[in-house]
C-alpha cells in the first residue's frame, strides 16, 4: 500500500524558515517523480514544485510564486522528500501535500503569521 | 505560465449525467498533458479519480470516466449520486511545470 506522510508543519513568523518532510512507502521511491502541492485556507489546489528521479536527472521545477525561496530535495536512502522554505510570507499559509503519480498524502499545515 | 480553465460550478440532478471540462490557455489539451482529475470533499484531503486522461484509480467509481473532447480534457459523471457532490480539479503537465485548474464545484440537486 502506497503511503505518503507529511510532517514538519507549524506556526512560523513572516521571513522565517521551515522544512517539511514526506516519508514514503509502498512503492519504489527512487524511481518516482515527487511533487509538493499546497492549498491555502478556503482556496484551490496550487502546484508548488517537483523533483525528478535521479535516473531522470534529479532536476527540480518550481511554481513562480515560490521560485528562489523554496527548495525541493530527496533522500532516496531514507525514502524521504523534503521541502525547504525560506523567506516565508503570510500568503504561504496552506496545507502542504506530498504527491506522486496518483497518490496523495494527508498534508501538513503551515501557518505564517506574526 | 499556462492557465488551466474549469467551470466554476455545475449542478446535476441525482441519476443525471454531467461533463466537466478542462482547458489550457496554451492551446489544445492532449494526452501529452497527462490530464488528472482530482476530487476533494469538504474537510478531506484530495484524491485522484482519473489519471493520464482516462485511467481510473482502484477507488474510482465506474460512473466516472475521463476523456479528451474537442481539444479539452473532460470528466464525465454518468448516474450522479449525492456523495459525488464535491470540488473537482483538473491537473495538467507542461514541460517545466504542472498546473491546476481553479476547480469546479459540483452540486447534486
Amino acid at each position: 500500500e502506497v503511503q505518503l506522510v507529511e510532517s514538519g508543519g507549524g506556526l512560523v513568523k513572516p521571513g522565517g524558515s521551515l522544512r517539511l518532510s514526506c516519508a514514503a512507502s509502498g512503492f519504489t521511491f527512487n524511481n518516482a517523480w515527487m511533487n509538493w502541492v499546497r492549498q491555502a485556507p478556503g482556496k484551490g489546489l496550487e502546484w508548488v514544485g517537483r523533483i525528478k528521479s535521479k535516473t531522470d536527472g534529479g532536476t527540480t521545477d518550481y511554481a513562480v510564486p515560490v521560485r528562489g525561496r523554496f527548495t525541493i530535495s530527496r533522500d532516496d536512502s531514507q525514502n524521504t522528500l523534503y521541502l525547504q522554505m525560506i523567506s516565508l510570507k503570510t500568503e504561504d499559509t496552506a496545507v502542504y501535500y506530498c504527491i506522486t503519480g496518483r497518490y496523495w498524502g494527508r498534508g501538513t499545515l503551515v501557518t505564517v503569521s506574526s | 505560465q499556462a492557465v488551466v480553465t474549469q467551470e466554476p460550478s455545475l449542478t446535476v440532478s441525482p441519476g443525471g449525467t454531467v461533463t466537466l471540462i478542462c482547458g489550457s490557455t496554451t492551446g489544445a489539451v492532449t494526452s501529452g498533458h497527462y490530464p488528472y482529475w482530482i476530487q476533494q470533499k469538504p474537510g478531506q484531503a484530495p484524491r485522484t479519480l482519473i489519471y493520464d486522461t482516462s485511467n481510473k484509480h482502484s477507488w474510482t467509481p465506474a460512473r466516472f470516466s475521463g476523456s479528451l473532447l474537442g481539444g479539452k480534457g473532460a470528466l464525465t459523471l454518468s448516474g450522479a449520486q449525492p456523495e459525488d457532490e464535491a470540488e473537482y480539479y483538473c491537473l495538467l503537465s507542461y514541460s517545466d511545470a504542472r498546473v491546476f485548474g481553479g476547480g469546479t464545484k459540483l452540486t447534486v440537486l
